[in-house]
């Protein structure tokens, strides 16, 4: 079993619409987790950290469930500028390897 | 620019050849990360050094692969003996280790290999 698991999509989005997506981590004492967006042939970039109490930036809104082993991210109101794909990230200690999933593609489509 | 840094941007080489890459941190980051990447998949960790020290290298790394930071700031990637399924995205990242949790790594644009 992969440490970081994600569906790989795409998650084909109308614009304007709601999407929304986990990821799953296996190592129970993974301490800090984010959403990278990684657009075609480009490096990643950090989107959000994930904060245990959940946070929201603009359109975007990240969950963190540890009783299940996941984090969530919920694009409102899509844009076709959000087309890309969203890696999810974990750390199991701070300042260790950042832990990579697969990513998930997103097409937002007018 | 202030970002980091990674050169050559793109790489041919034949089978059987030596590469190397060199990645150039953001000037105060302590940590340096190396990751492969290839087409549809999520990046996949090789290395990392806090300055020059190298901390962990992934049980996938193959002894042709070897990571050096010599003076704590650059460092290099050098595949020895290239073959096809080395053909991929080097990515590399830093960021400043502090006492206030985890704080967002930074990659460079990476360098595209291509081996024929």
């Amino acid at each position: 079993r992969k440490e970081v698991e994600q569906d790989p999509g795409p998650f084909n989005v109308p614009e304007g619409a709601t999407v929304a997506f986990n990821c799953t981590y296996s190592n129970s004492a993974s301490q800090s987790f984010f959403w990278y967006r990684q657009d075609c042939r480009k490096e990643p970039k950090l989107l959000m950290s994930v904060y245990s109490s959940g946070n929201e930036d603009g359109r975007f809104t990240a969950q963190l469930n540890r009783a299940s082993q996941y984090i969530s991210l919920l694009i409102r109101d899509s844009k076709l500028s959000d087309s890309a794909t969203y890696l999810c990230v974990v750390i199991k200690a701070a300042g260790n390897k950042l832990t990579f999933g697969g990513g998930t593609r997103v097409l937002v489509k007018p | 620019d202030t970002g980091v840094s990674q050169n050559p941007r793109h790489k041919i080489t034949k089978r059987g050849q030596n590469v190397t890459f060199r990645c150039d941190p953001i000037s105060e980051h302590n940590r340096l990360y190396w990751y492969r990447q290839t087409l549809g998949q999520g990046p996949e960790f090789l290395t990392y050094f806090q300055n020059e020290a190298q901390l962990e290298k992934s049980r996938l790394l193959s002894d042709r692969f070897s990571a050096e930071r010599p003076k704590g700031s650059f460092s290099t990637l050098e595949i020895q003996r290239t073959e096809q399924g080395d053909s991929a995205m080097y990515l590399c990242a830093s960021r400043k280790l502090s006492g206030q949790g985890d704080t967002e790594a930074f990659f460079g644009q990476g360098t595209r290999l291509t081996v024929v």
